[in-house]
């Protein structure tokens, strides 16, 4: 059973270029969760999504930045005309579903470089 | 709301020696905990959590946990620490009702030295 895979691990994009991170959940696992990490940081959450719905956006910022997880197909968070504070390590977690008090599983990671 | 504080930004210690992380949280129900390592460049992996019932718990690695509701904490111990155990750890809380994302500290680099 694979782990939660995220693609690319590594990501460089200019400034005002569009940013897409890709995150297959593990088998079986319905919930989804993007986090971002700063430097040095302990972990932000984002966004949390099941299946065709966004759950909780609330640490999403407003502008640039949107996520999905379509029915088929591994969840994406876009980041739209990526600035230099950008720049960090998104993480996404995924869980299975139905169950509160259930660990998340995580993905090594994508980490982006605005230049 | 929910917070979670890790008073410590790094913890060093002898090889061998008994190892403590500390973690407190502050929730407004009733707490799920957890801890979480994290090593370079990697994502992070699950160590151990609570959910209810026995207040220390076992983990993977040798770790432990104890939850102390009177003083809110839920410290990470091991008996004896490796080399390889220095690392980045995250303490992180969820609720057992209502919102599911898990909340982080700010993450503690514990060194163990040979």
């Amino acid at each position: 059973n694979a782990g939660v895979m995220q693609n690319p691990r590594h990501l460089v994009r200019r400034r005002g270029q569009e940013a897409r991170l890709r995150c297959s959940p593990m088998k079986g696992h319905s919930h989804v969760y993007w986090y971002r990490q700063l430097p040095e940081e302990g972990l932000k959450f984002m966004v949390y999504l099941q299946k065709e719905n966004i759950i909780d956006e609330s640490g999403m910022p407003k502008e640039r930045f949107s996520a999905e997880f379509p029915k088929e197909g591994p969840s994406i968070l876009r980041i739209q005309q990526v600035v230099r504070g950008d720049s960090a390590a998104y993480f996404c977690a995924s869980s299975p579903p139905d169950r509160q008090n259930t660990e998340a599983f995580f993905g090594q990671g994508t980490r982006l470089t605005v230049v | 709301a929910q917070s979670v504080a890790q008073p410590e930004d790094q913890v060093n210690v002898a090889e061998g020696n008994p190892l403590t992380v500390k973690c407190t949280y502050s929730v407004s129900g009733n707490p799920y905990l957890f801890w979480y390592v994290q090593y370079p460049n990697r994502g992070l992996q699950f160590l151990l959590k609570y959910i209810t019932g026995d207040n220390l718990v076992k983990g993977s690695y040798g770790f432990e946990a104890e939850f102390n509701k009177s003083q809110t904490s839920f410290h990470l111990k091991k008996p004896s620490a490796l080399v390889s155990d220095s690392a980045l750890y995250f303490c992180a809380s969820s609720m057992d009702t209502g919102r599911r994302a898990l909340t982080f500290g700010s993450g503690t680099r514990l060194q163990v030295q040979p």
